[in-house]
């Protein structure tokens, strides 16, 4: 299978930071990642597909970035709602999908 | 809009099979573009996913949960079922639905609010 490792797992911040995620794969997967955010108690939400595609609907102010076995998650500038923890996901390998560990982002 | 809500027992014995289904609304669960997948996330862990199904009825799994793992459609009722056999405390979590996109990728665009099931005798 094929192993996601996002870091940090945690961080602090204040809003208006500019916050980047890291999500590497144990193996190339040629731009099939999402990634989600998830809030306490909800479902995760996609916010961005194929690396870097915005599903329709998420702020701008998240990006996406990365190939071969390494991409990031950005957020330009943090805004409240944003507090959660973040997923990276894999498609890569379709018979066996994985996500990342989680980054949870919190208020500093 | 789409909307998926999951339902069953809350509580399932150990070596006991956790059976669970999800309600599709707002779309029809034969469209060709999805497949309908369950993802398991334990308390204060990850997500893992399950498997998935087609409305041809073809399946995926995943291999750590293959042999104990059964998903099955129903297009007469828009809905899609997961059974989990020889459960145990591991088993624990909260269990979500979701509709997995089948044309730009492999990934999860809408999601039931999840359901806990605890393994506990």
């Amino acid at each position: 299978d094929i192993q996601m490792t996002q870091s940090p797992s945690s961080l602090s911040a204040s809003v208006g930071d500019r916050v980047t995620i890291t999500c590497r794969a144990s193996q190339g997967i040629s731009n099939s990642l999402a990634w989600y955010q998830q809030k306490p108690g909800k479902a995760p939400k996609l916010l961005l597909y194929a690396a870097s595609r915005l599903e329709s609907g998420v702020p701008s102010r998240f990006s996406g970035s990365g190939s071969g076995t390494d991409y990031t998650l950005t957020i330009s500038s943090l805004q409240p709602e944003d507090f959660a923890t973040y997923y990276c996901q894999q498609y890569y390998s379709t018979l066996e999908l994985t996500f990342g560990g989680g980054t949870k982002v919190e208020i500093k | 809009q789409v909307q998926l809500q999951e339902s069953g027992p809350g509580l399932v014995k150990p070596s006991q099979t956790l059976s669970l289904t999800c309600t599709v609304s707002g779309g029809s669960i034969s469209s060709g573009s999805y497949y309908w997948s369950w993802i398991r996330q334990p308390a204060g862990k990850g997500l893992e996913w399950i498997g998935r199904i087609y409305t041809s009825g073809s399946t995926n799994y995943n291999p750590s949960l293959k042999s104990r793992v059964t998903i099955s459609v129903d297009t007469s009722k828009n809905q899609f079922s997961l059974k989990l056999s020889s459960v145990t405390a591991a088993d624990t979590a909260v269990y979500y639905c979701a509709r997995e996109i089948a044309v730009a990728g492999l990934f999860f665009d809408y999601w039931g609010q999840g359901t806990l099931v605890t393994v506990s005798s």
